[in-house]
């Protein structure tokens, strides 16, 4: 089956650790996306990219890097820079230019930092 | 309705009743909205999608209404069932501008259905 798949579903963290939190596809879609979603708040882009080795910052980039060697996988880095880690993480991919903006979503990461 | 703190918006409804779900969007010049529903611990999952051009769009057992002139969204789901508690959000993408990182999403309503 089609899908986005995100590991670990849960992710434990100490203070002043990288940690890299991993997303694959086999949808064939050319972009994809990480978001971050805090208690009662609504999604907030982290990073998207649209083409391999191409990415640009969304809204809340800061302490957070990604790559995108492959078409199929886009691993988004949670560095000791991100003062407020813990949350629940989303990937997400989409057509490229899709008109109507949907999005496809991994079933999440919850990172907690101990 | 949209939550302006930490606390979600919640909905309790019977089982086998009517739920409506309420979204106020910001920006008159989005084209499309997405209603997702979000069980709790996964990911999102598309519902349906309405284009600012429409006013109604039925899917199976749910409705998107769109009234432009106040800019309300609103999700109908027929005949309530436990399956159908989760968190429900809404979605505006710009008009005009193609990709989903253009989509600004609300914060959710969280459904409960007693059984």
């Amino acid at each position: 089956d089609g899908g986005i798949t995100q590991s670990p579903k849960y992710l434990f963290r100490k203070e002043g650790q990288n940690v890299t939190l991993s997303c694959e596809q086999n949808l064939n879609h050319d972009a994809m996306y990480w978001y971050r979603q805090d208690p009662g708040q609504g999604l907030r882009l982290i990073y998207y990219s649209q083409i391999v080795n191409d990415f640009q910052k969304g809204d809340i980039a800061e302490g957070y890097s990604v790559s995108r060697e492959k078409k199929e996988s886009f691993p988004l880095t949670v560095t000791s820079a991100q003062k407020n880690p813990t949350a629940f993480y989303l990937c997400a991919s989409s057509i490229l230019q899709t008109p109507r903006g949907e999005a496809f979503f991994g079933q999440g990461t919850r990172l907690t930092v101990v | 309705g949209e939550s302006v703190g930490l606390h979600l918006p919640t909905l309790s409804v019977q089982e086998g009743d009517n739920s409506i779900i309420n979204c106020a969007y910001s920006n008159s010049a989005s084209d499309y909205f997405i209603w997702y529903k979000q069980e709790s611990g996964k990911g999102p999952q598309f519902i349906i999608d309405i284009r600012s051009n429409m006013d109604k769009r039925q899917g199976q057992r749910v409705t998107v209404l769109l009234n432009k002139t106040v800019k309300h969204l609103s999700l109908q789901i027929a005949a309530t069932q436990p399956g159908d508690s989760a968190v429900y959000f809404c979605a505006e993408k710009p008009l005009g501008r193609a990709g989903s990182y253009q989509l600004t999403f609300g914060k959710g309503t969280k459904l409960s259905v007693i059984p």
